[in-house]
């Protein structure tokens, strides 16, 4: 049973491109929490997804971020326009929606703004 | 707002002893869950241990045990027999039951401690 899948693991980008985060999560779960790791921190929440249903995105910045969970397909954090202040490292994590709420991480993506 | 401190930025042990690390957090809910969570320098978050609120029990897992002061919302995790495989980033996380005052079960973390483990 493959773990939550995240790619790329590594993503450099120059200031004012965008940016697409993947998320798989396990099988099996259908909602999916997006978090952020600026360096010297703990983690942070973004965003929490069903598919195809933003249900919490109050962590989430008001501009440039949005985040999706198609009904296939991964789960997406795009980045617009980013900055230097958006390199970091973003996790997202899953669960099966019912029953006990562990989260289940992914390696992550470490983002890098040049 | 909930928030969760860690005062240790760093904490070294001596390989096989036994190291404590402080977590307390703020919160006016009587119900929740407390974690520790491990990030090695892979970066990939490996769930530890975890306790309820409501369970008086301190949660053990083979050599990492907590001590729960819910009183005091204090939440330590002991880590005995220290091995050169526990040097890692270790964070505390508090949560909300699900969907109880608005929450969406998000984790709120602290800023971990740096622990290193000396052969």
């Amino acid at each position: 049973n493959a773990g939550v899948m995240q790619n790329p693991r590594h993503l450099v980008r120059r200031r004012g491109q965008e940016a697409r985060l993947r998320c798989s999560p396990m099988k099996g779960h259908s909602h999916v929490y997006w978090y952020r790791q600026l360096p010297e921190e703990g983690l942070k929440f973004m965003v929490y997804l069903q598919k195809e249903n933003i249900i919490d995105e109050s962590g989430m910045p008001k501009e440039r971020f949005s985040a999706e969970f198609p009904k296939e397909g991964p789960s997406i954090l795009r980045i617009q326009q980013v900055v230097r202040g958006d390199s970091a490292a973003y996790f997202c994590a899953s669960w099966t929606g019912q029953g006990y709420y562990e989260q289940y991480f992914g390696p992550g993506t470490r983002l890098t703004v040049t | 707002a909930q928030t969760v401190t860690q005062s240790q930025p760093e904490m070294s042990v001596q390989e096989a002893e036994t190291v404590t690390l402080s977590c307390t957090y703020d919160t006016s809910e009587s119900d929740y869950y407390l974690f520790w969570y491990k990030q090695p320098p892979s970066r990939q978050m490996i769930l530890v241990i975890r306790q309820e609120a409501y369970k008086q029990q301190n949660a053990t897992e083979n050599r990492f045990s907590v001590n729960f002061q819910k009183a005091a919302k204090s939440f330590s995790l002991k880590i005995s027999d220290s091995q050169l495989g526990d040097a890692a980033m270790y964070f505390c996380a508090y949560r909300y039951l699900m969907n109880y005052g608005g929450s969406q079960g998000n984790l709120i973390f602290g800023k971990g401690t740096k622990l290193s483990v000396k052969p």
